[in-house]
Parts: structure tokens; sequence; C-alpha cells
């Protein structure tokens, strides 16, 4: 079966960086992509950008632009996000969902989520 | 960005009775391929969102027959035909047919 399997949660200070990790396993990795999602407490969804297992060509999200980098591992069937230079409204759980290999959406197996919280 | 609007943001209703969530997009999602891809999301509290519906109307496998998803262009909704406990959470539709893909707000739905 489809898994998405996150790392632990995470506590970074103001400026600091962060990467979360989403394993997956019960398929084909290089066959599909991994997008990226968060939610901030109490808000809703938002899409950070996605990455492909195949080539690893990346989109993102334009408001984060030059500080988050998407990043995957085939040998380990892991995939990373990181953000740097964290802010106290990048707190939020982030989320990893398998998308597909091309330009549309698929979203139909997510991670547990990883809750990132920013705090001095 | 393409803007996603769902109305109501907040929706209860009674064990057994219909519900309708809207979702409308700022513009058309008809994609040059000719899919329209407009997807559904349940999240249930304290859980990660699940996926209901996509391409407007096609159902997962394991999702109730009583959700359904209709619409066409930039007007989309998602029914429910009678609600059930389990049903209590919130709901977000998502385009994908322009980057960057964007949510909803999210339409809560819980039990009157």
């Amino acid at each position: 079966q489809v898994q998405l399997v996150q790392s632990g949660g995470e506590v970074k200070k103001p400026g600091a960086s962060v990467k979360v990790s989403c394993k997956a396993s019960g398929y084909t990795f290089p066959n599909y992509g991994i997008s990226w999602v968060r939610q901030a407490p109490g808000q809703g969804l938002e899409w950070m950008g996605w990455i492909s297992a195949y080539n690893g060509n990346t989109n993102y999200a334009q408001k984060l632009q030059g500080r988050v980098t998407m990043t995957k591992d085939t040998s380990t069937t892991t995939a990373y996000m990181e953000l740097r230079s964290l802010r106290s409204d990048d707190t939020a759980v982030y989320y990893c969902a398998r998308d597909s290999s091309g330009w549309y959406p698929l979203l139909d197996y997510w991670g547990q989520g990883t809750l990132v919280t920013v705090s001095s | 960005d393409v803007v996603m609007t769902q109305s109501p943001l907040s929706l209860p209703v009674a064990l057994g009775q219909p519900a309708s969530i809207s979702c409308r997009s700022s513009q058309s999602l008809v994609h040059s391929d000719g899919s329209t891809y407009l997807i559904w999301f349940q999240q249930r509290p304290g859980q990660s969102p699940r996926r209901l519906i996509y391409e407007v109307s096609n159902r997962d496998s394991g999702v109730p027959d009583r959700f359904s998803g209709s619409g066409s262009g930039t007007d989309f909704t998602l029914k429910i035909s009678r609600v059930e406990a389990e049903d209590v959470g919130v709901y977000y539709c998502m385009q994908g047919t322009h980057w960057p893909w964007t949510f909803g707000q999210g339409t809560k739905v819980d039990i009157k």
C-alpha cells in the first residue's frame, strides 16, 4: 500500500533553516512527483511546490521562491523540503503528498504531517 | 494566481440531511488538454487531508457514494446526500489547471 512517512516535528529559531523528509513506499517512486502543502495553525491549506521524482524538476510557489528547495533521493525513495530564513509565520504543519510526474495534479496520498514551530 | 472562493465557510447540518458546498474559480479551470483539474479534499479533525473527488466528479476508491462532485468552467459543487457523523471536518476545493495550484479557504461542516 502507498505510504508517505514524514520526519518528526521541529522547533527552530527565526532565521534558521529546516529540512523535512518524506519517505515513500508502496509504489514506483520515479513514476510520480511529490507536492508539499502547508497549513498554519487554524488556517487553510497552502500549496508550496512540486518536484518530479523522475528528473528532479521543480515548480515553487512564487511567494517562497528563493527560500525553499525541494529535492529527492531516488535510491532511498525520499523527498525533502528545505525552508530557509524561517519566520514566525512559517509555523505550520507541512505535508507531502504524492503527485503526478507531469502537469496535472494527483495529491491522492498524503503524509502524516510535520509540525515546524518557529519561535525565539 | 487563480483565486478559489468557497461558500459557505461554515455549514451546520442535521444528521441525515443533505449538504452542498460551492467553489468558484477566478478563471476557467478547463486545461488545454481538455480536462478540468478540480479536486475536493476532506480534512477530519486532527488528520491529514484526504482526496475525495478528482477532475470535478470522479470519486476516489473507498469514498462513499453519498459524496458527489459536479460543475464546469468556473463553478463547482460538492454535495453530500445524507450527512453522517463521520463527515464532520473541513472541505477544500483545489485547482490544478493553472500554476501555482491554489486551494479554497475551506468549508467547515459540523452537526447541527
